[in-house]
Order: structure tokens, then sequence, then C-alpha cells
């Protein structure tokens, strides 16, 4: 059955560092998404994808957050630098709707933990 | 204002009796979609049930069934003779078509089914 890949899974580093991950969502899924999921709360989206164009970052912290999906396939999501807030779960998600489908079921990765020390 | 409210930050049922989490949902939009989701402690989110604004039939799928009350907006889940396997946390999620379908979800509820 096909998945949803991200890697790491698990990512420890030091504030102020970078850190970059990766996601490959199901093939043929044009719709992307990233999702950053704070212990014990629901997941929060930072970013969509339409095939390689965003289509929504209005909750991605520019600052320090950048993501790109350059030929419309995988997808890398990058902090730079790391802050201790940034300690969470980061979920990559596909869909086979195009995004103005509102029947947008979408298939999720294992997710990166990631640990800001 | 929240959009998707989950009222039950815990919940106990033993096996094989049947559970309800709540949800209820705050939208002007005519056009939207409800959905729920596992998470387990391995972390992954597995989609289990959808309801769109406009169907007139609540939705099935296996030991799951979504109680939607529009009116009240509310999107209940109802999971049927629970079993070990169904302890996990569970999601429920709206996306606006004038929202661009984005999902929004709510804060989870912690399902612990005893043997």
């Amino acid at each position: 059955e096909a998945e949803v890949a991200q890697s790491p899974r698990y990512k420890i580093t030091e504030k102020s560092q970078a850190v970059a991950f990766w996601c490959d969502p199901i093939s043929g899924h044009a719709t992307l998404y990233w999702y950053r999921q704070i212990l014990g709360q629901g997941p929060e989206l930072l970013v969509q994808f339409q095939d390689e164009s965003v289509v929504d970052d209005s909750q991605l912290p520019k600052d320090r957050f950048s993501a790109e999906r350059l030929k419309g396939v995988d997808s890398t999501l990058k902090i730079q630098p790391a802050e201790l807030g940034d300690s969470a779960m980061y979920l990559c998600a596909s869909s086979p709707h195009p995004v103005a489908s509102v029947y947008n079921e979408q298939f999720f990765g294992p997710g990166t933990r990631l640990t800001v020390l | 204002a929240q959009k998707i409210t989950q009222t039950q930050p815990g919940m106990f049922v033993q096996e094989k009796e049947a559970v309800t989490l709540d949800c209820t949902y705050d939208t002007s939009d005519p056009s939207y979609g409800l959905f729920w989701y596992k998470q387990p402690s391995s972390g992954e989110m597995i989609f289990l049930i959808y309801q769109g604004s406009y169907d007139q039939q609540n939705a099935t799928e296996g030991r799951y069934s979504l109680n939607f009350q529009k009116a009240r907006k509310s999107a209940n889940l109802v999971i049927s003779a629970s079993q070990l396997g169904d302890s996990a946390m569970y999601f429920c999620a709206m996306n606006e078509r004038d929202a661009g379908n984005m999902l929004t979800f709510g804060g989870g509820t912690r399902l612990m089914v005893k043997p």
C-alpha cells in the first residue's frame, strides 16, 4: 500500500542550528501539506502546495521557516535558526484531491519529531 | 473563536462496548467537510471517516459512524464494539470551501479501552 514517507523520524538539535525535514508524498498526489503538532494539541497547518506552487503559507513563520516543492513531487521544510519553541512533531500529508475540493481526505506520513535543546 | 471543539480530553470505554466522542464546529460557510482521524502512540494520523455538509445521511465506515447534527453543528464519532487497538488520540477536523479547504483540527480526545 502506498504511503507518505518522511525523514528523519527523529531529530535532536541545538537552538540556533538549521534543520531540514523531507517528505515524499504518495505517487500522483498533487496536493501536499506540512503541519506542526505540539505535544497534546491537534496539528496546525503550516503550508499547502498544489503541485510546485504554494497555495497558502499564511501560518508559516517566514522569518525562520521555509518550504519548497521544486518539481511538484517531494518537499523540504527547513528551519533556520531553530528555537526551543519549535520542538514538535512535523507531519506531512498528501491528497489526490485538488485544493478546490471540499472532499479533501489527506494521507499522513509518520512525522518527524523535533527536539530543540 | 475555536473552529473545532472537542470537550472530552480523555475517555474510558470497556472493551466490546460502544463509545461516542464529541465534536462541535463553528462555520458560516455552507460548503464544508468534517473528518475524524485516529493517532496511535506511534504518531501517524489515520483517516477514519468523512461527512460532507450536503450529505443527507450519516457517514459510516465499518465500526465507525458519524452522528451529524447540522443544526446543532455537531459531528460526533461513534465507535461500536470497542477493541483494545482503538486506544489512541482521536481528532475531529473541518475544512471550509471559502477558506481554501484547509483542514483545521480540534484539540483531540484520548480514548482508552479497558479489557
